[in-house]
């Protein structure tokens, strides 16, 4: 039971460049979450899902998509990566709404050129 | 506008007592979390409060007073592993959203 997995754990890209994170998870749960952390700040939700094949936008979703075509998978790209983008992002999963717990996984350190 | 308040860095003696606290301005209210996030790892859940009281879970308490907008995390018999960032978290009403504060970093000194 690995709980939430992400990969990778470490990128660089140049400006322009394109990527997309996977997020994985084995609890089952329905809802899933794309942070991402900078110095200073706490996180920000970037896009959130509630359920397979549905996503939404959150408090910073320019510049990013996101797709959930499988319930266990939550994939986050990037079209056209900018310095801006340099940050620890985050994936979450959480069971139900209200006060269920979410499950974050490793992170991954993007740096953008 | 919401926003969530808490000290940016602490220091506290292995063994002794900290305190921890966050004050909260958010759109509704539907549940405070703290959750411990050591350097270069996932935050991991420590504590959920919704209703006004204290929580006690071994050496960790959480305090919250919805009329105040205020919550405080307790850390007993401090440990040197204690080190690490704690976040205050605050989910609204309405909607999937949780706001997270920038985090407490709290260094524990021998």
């Amino acid at each position: 039971n690995a709980g939430v997995t992400q990969t990778p754990k470490f990128r660089v890209l140049k400006t322009g460049q394109s990527m997309t994170l996977l997020c994985a998870q084995d609890m089952n749960h329905e809802y899933m979450y794309w942070y991402r952390q900078d110095p200073g700040m706490g996180l920000r939700l970037i896009h959130y899902s509630v359920g397979e094949g549905t996503t939404a936008k959150g408090e910073v979703p320019d510049g990013y998509n996101v797709s959930r075509l499988k319930k266990q998978n939550f994939l986050l790209g990037l079209e056209s990566a900018a310095p801006s983008q340099t940050s620890v992002y985050f994936c979450a999963a959480s069971a139900r709404l209200g006060g269920d717990t979410q499950y974050f996984g490793p992170g991954t350190r993007l740096t953008v050129l | 506008g919401q926003n969530i308040d808490q000290p940016t860095e602490m220091t506290a003696t292995e063994g002794a007592i900290v305190q921890i606290n966050c004050t909260y301005q958010t759109s509704g209210f539907n549940g405070l979390f703290w959750y411990q996030q050591h350097a270069g790892e996932a935050p991991t859940f420590l504590s959920y409060n919704v209703l006004d009281g204290l929580e006690e879970k071994g050496r960790f308490s959480s305090f919250l007073s919805r009329s105040k907008g205020y919550s405080y995390l307790l850390l007993k018999e401090l440990q040197m592993k204690d080190s690490a960032s704690y976040l205050c978290a605050v989910r609204g009403t309405g909607g999937f959203k949780t706001i997270f504060g920038a985090g407490t970093r709290l260094f524990v000194k021998a």
